[in-house]
């Protein structure tokens, strides 16, 4: 019963290494999501998917890239960390775009640039 | 741009009081309203408004939709210590829209 998995859950950084956060969810969902957390200012989308092989951009694009190579994995990749990338991120994923379709998160990844 | 904001940032209760948060939207393609509750980790699904369902109660805690009005609020009643947390509303049109968040605090 494992839903959405992310990996890892922490991570500390120096600034301009590089990493990947992993999303995994077992549900057969079409739609996959990357949200970043910052205190007061509630959940702000990176980049979205809505299908294998397609990728968008959300609110605050800047500095990550993803991918989605298989339906069931999006992977958020940042090439050169910046310390204002330090926050806390999470994967969602929805099984399609109907009106009655929840988004579903994962425990979230948090990640320290120093 | 799609903006959801909600109210109050954050409020401190008793056991046993009763609290509404409020949540109003502009989005471009609404399709549905959802509230989440989120603790230490990963936020938790509460309810989903749409056109068609307006209004949803589970226990202790309701909310309805406004769409008149672009707004919606949650209700808990009887709070406990157990409801404290931070309460998160989304919108919906291909993504989530999401608030700042309401931070709750129930004090025994």
């Amino acid at each position: 019963n494992a839903g959405v998995t992310q990996t890892p859950k922490f991570r500390v950084l120096k600034t301009g290494q590089s990493m990947t956060l992993l999303c995994a969810q077992d549900m057969n969902h079409e739609y996959m999501y990357w949200y970043r957390q910052d205190p007061g200012m509630g959940l702000r989308l990176i980049h979205y998917s809505v299908g294998e092989g397609t990728t968008a951009k959300g609110e605050v694009p800047d500095g990550y890239n993803v991918s989605r190579l298989k339906k069931q994995n999006f992977l958020l990749g940042l090439e050169s960390a910046a310390p204002s990338q330090t926050s806390v991120y999470f994967c969602a994923s929805r099984r399609d775009n109907g009106e009655n379709q929840p988004q579903h998160f994962g425990d979230g990844t948090r990640l320290s640039i120093l | 741009e799609d903006k959801v904001v909600q109210s109050p940032l954050s409020l401190v209760v008793h056991e046993g009081d009763t609290v509404t948060l409020n949540c109003s939207y502009e989005v471009t393609n609404f399709r549905s309203l959802l509230w989440y509750k989120q603790e230490k980790k990963a936020p938790t699904f509460l309810f989903m408004l749409t056109s068609s369902g307006i209004e949803k109660k589970s226990g202790r805690l309701s909310s309805i939709l406004d769409k008149k009005e672009l707004s919606s609020i949650l209700n808990i009643t009887a709070t406990q210590t157990g409801d404290s947390a931070i309460y998160l509303c989304a919108v919906n049109d291909y993504k989530l829209s999401f608030g700042a968040g309401t931070t709750v605090t129930v004090r025994a």
